[in-house]
């Protein structure tokens, strides 16, 4: 079965702390993509970045880092430095390249709260 | 600019009065996506589009219907709303299977 799990529901923080939201996946596939989206309280989705199974290199864009690894399963997103517009529900998605439906897994959403 | 538009952004609707969404896009992208987002959940997928392929969901009720006439633009129709299906209601866009998909700014639909 196919499955993400974001085990943190919600992430409360002071402003300029560091702090990492956790994506756990599971899938049999060799072969999937891993994906973040921020929600603002605005409503839209926008995308922050997009991994495939056999990329493990970890990404860095600007206060933003991502870490993969294969063997716990896990894509965990940091946000450096954290501001009051990084207020936004995180979400981690899954999808699979066998999927014709190019359907994707969400997890549940980390809400994340910076206090100024 | 948006690349993706969603109209109305609100949508107040009677019980039972079909309405319908609309979304385009400027990024002539194959794939055309909608979602049912409610509160606190993730956004759960009711059909899409691959080029004028139409998938729908095994649970997306048949209430729900959806058009794309065209590569920019796709609708949602909800033939008989219940207060059930008050949501916010997301359209996205991707160039293909499994890349990154840009979401419109959200109907958000409410049933009186």
């Amino acid at each position: 079965a196919q499955k993400v799990t974001q085990a943190q529901t919600e992430i409360s923080v002071v402003e300029k702390e560091d702090v990492t939201l956790d994506c756990v996946y599971e899938t049999r596939d060799t072969t999937y993509y891993l994906f973040w989206y921020k929600q603002p309280p605005s409503g839209e989705l926008v995308f922050l970045i997009r991994r495939n199974s056999f990329d493990e290199q970890n990404e860095i864009s600007g206060r933003y880092s991502w870490n993969f690894q294969k063997s716990t399963s896990s894509f965990n997103f940091t946000i450096t430095a954290s501001q009051v517009v990084d207020s936004a529900v995180y979400f981690c998605a899954l999808s699979l390249s066998m999927d014709s439906n190019y359907q994707l897994i969400w997890g549940a959403g980390t809400k994340l709260i910076i206090k100024p | 600019d948006a690349m993706v538009i969603q109209n109305p952004r609100y949508q107040v609707t009677q019980f039972g009065k079909p309405v319908t969404l609309s979304c385009s896009q400027t990024l002539n992208h194959n794939v055309m996506y909608w979602y049912q987002q409610k509160s606190s959940q993730a956004p759960k997928l009711l059909f899409h589009y691959y080029d004028k392929d139409f998938n729908n969901e095994a649970d997306t009720p048949d209430n729900f219907q959806s058009r794309r006439p065209n590569t920019s633009f796709c609708f949602l129709d909800i033939r008989s709303p219940g207060l059930g299906d008050a949501a916010m209601y997301l359209c996205a866009t991707s160039g293909s299977m499994n890349t990154e998909a840009f979401f419109g700014q959200g109907t958000r639909l409410t049933v009186v």
